[in-house]
């Protein structure tokens, strides 16, 4: 059975770097798929950040691309967000999960992972 | 960029009816559609993929339709479990979800 699991802190400082790491279980990222960050603000939407295949390619929401950075660890099984220069409107839920498409398409996301709030004040 | 539409924002509905819900995209997506459920709290659930496939697991009086730019999901009689927000997601490029669609008890 593939989990997902959100890590990270639950509370930023304006201006600095949000990290966030998901762990895998139960399916090898190595193997295919793509692997992402959607994120859906306090009684808001959903909202794609992005994702990253298990080449290595990766896939950002135009209008958070200057400000993300989605890697991963094949040695460990997880993939990473980082999200700069974060102010309040960053403020939200975010959720990793597994887009089950074929390069060139992200896919469906099939698996998601429970979700962590992610809380940017000073 | 693609810009996804849902229709309507909020829906009244009681046990037994049956729901549609409506996504338009701003161009043409072939079938790249999917649409997923999720109840307060939780994570999104997946539906529906490549416009009309069911997901495994998912109930049967879930369908979808459409291509193109106009697509549909429909419940075919609604079950207490259904009181949900639904979303529809376009996966052609890259990945822009609508802005959701409440269905609550009539």
């Amino acid at each position: 059975q593939v989990q997902l699991q959100e890590s990270g802190p639950g509370l930023v400082k304006p201006s600095e770097t949000l990290s966030l790491t998901c762990a895998v279980s139960g399916y090898s990222i190595s193997s295919g798929y793509y692997w992402g960050w959607i994120r859906q603000p306090p009684g808001k939407g959903l909202e794609w950040i992005g994702s990253i295949y298990h080449s290595g390619s990766t896939y950002y929401n135009p209008s958070l691309k200057s400000r993300v950075t989605i890697s991963v660890d094949t040695s460990k099984n997880q993939f990473s967000l980082k999200l700069s220069s974060v102010t309040a409107a960053d403020t939200a839920v975010y959720y990793c999960a597994r887009g089950r498409g074929s390069y060139p398409l992200i896919g469906a996301f099939d698996i998601w992972g429970q979700g962590t709030m992610v809380t940017v004040s000073s | 960029d693609i810009q996804m539409t849902q229709s309507p924002s909020t829906l009244s509905a009681s046990v037994g009816d049956r729901v549609t819900i409506t996504c338009r995209a701003s161009q043409s997506i072939s079938s790249w559609l999917a649409w997923y459920q999720q109840k307060p709290g939780k994570a999104p659930k997946l539906l529906i993929y490549k416009a009309s496939s069911l997901e495994s697991g998912v109930p049967s009086r879930f369908s979808g339709s459409g291509s193109g730019t106009e697509f549909t999901l429909t419940i075919s009689s609604l079950q207490p479990d259904d009181f949900a927000t639904y979303y529809c997601q376009q996966y052609n490029s890259p990945v822009v979800f609508g802005q959701g669609t409440k269905v609550e008890i009539k």
